[in-house]
């Protein structure tokens, strides 16, 4: 099942902080974080697994909460450059026997100077 | 090195026309995604290589669609008898080991449109 991604859109200006949130209604195994800038392809930012620790990619830091089957990713002092569309991807194991990597439907994050 | 590389880069297609979209991944990658992309809907989930072998095809969306890779490397994803609702980016993916939490390296993508 699809992860559910909030907001949907959030506009921000340069140096403010932002929090995108990820939840899943199954038992998760590890979440993914990727950014999507327009008319490029998807770029990974970092994987959370369970159990362990939350991860940075510079400023980009997330969190896991495995009971909770929620991932956060935290973008503080955000700059133009954070701009695109950041995809959480929320992997389990699936019936077929294998790990299933399943996305959500993205948070647009616009910065303004 | 160079990255994931799809084609062509845009295929405009008249309904009930075949297309092919190919996919050609990192060197030495052993796992091969394909997922759709379409507007406001997030990465679409199609298929999964391993090798040659494609052990989770549970995301062709019908029996028009049909991927196959060889040699563990190049990749083609087949729609038949397109329909407009097939119009979206396809993009592909790559990962060194197999499926898992490993980072997955995407290509540019088709953005295919049906007329």
């Amino acid at each position: 099942q699809q992860p559910v991604q909030s907001p949907q859109a959030v506009i921000l200006r340069e140096g403010e902080d932002a929090v995108i949130n990820c939840s899943s209604s199954k038992a998760l195994y590890s979440v993914h974080w990727y950014r999507q800038k327009h008319g490029e392809a998807p770029v990974f930012l970092m994987i959370l697994l369970k159990g362990g620790e939350q991860m940075r990619h510079e400023k980009i830091s997330a969190s896991f909460n495995e009971k909770k089957q929620q991932s956060s990713l935290y973008l503080t002092a955000s700059q133009l450059s954070y701009s695109g569309t950041y995809f959480c991807g929320t992997e389990g194991f699936s019936g077929a026997g294998s790990y299933q990597l399943t996305f959500g439907k993205g948070t647009k994050l616009s910065v303004i100077p | 090195g160079a990255g994931v590389s799809q084609s062509p880069s845009n295929k405009v297609t008249e309904k009930g026309k075949d297309v092919e979209l190919r996919c050609d991944p990192i060197s030495g990658h052993t796992a091969l995604y394909w997922y759709r992309q379409s507007l406001g809907q997030g990465l679409e989930f199609l298929i999964y290589f391993q090798g040659n072998s494609a052990p989770d095809k549970s995301g062709l969306p019908s029996d028009r669609f049909s991927a196959e890779r060889t040699g563990g490397s190049v990749s083609t994803l087949t729609i038949q008898r397109t329909q407009q609702e097939d119009s979206a980016v396809y993009l592909c993916a790559s990962s060194l080991f197999p499926r898992g939490p490993n980072e997955q390296f995407f290509g540019p993508g088709t953005r295919l449109t049906v007329l």
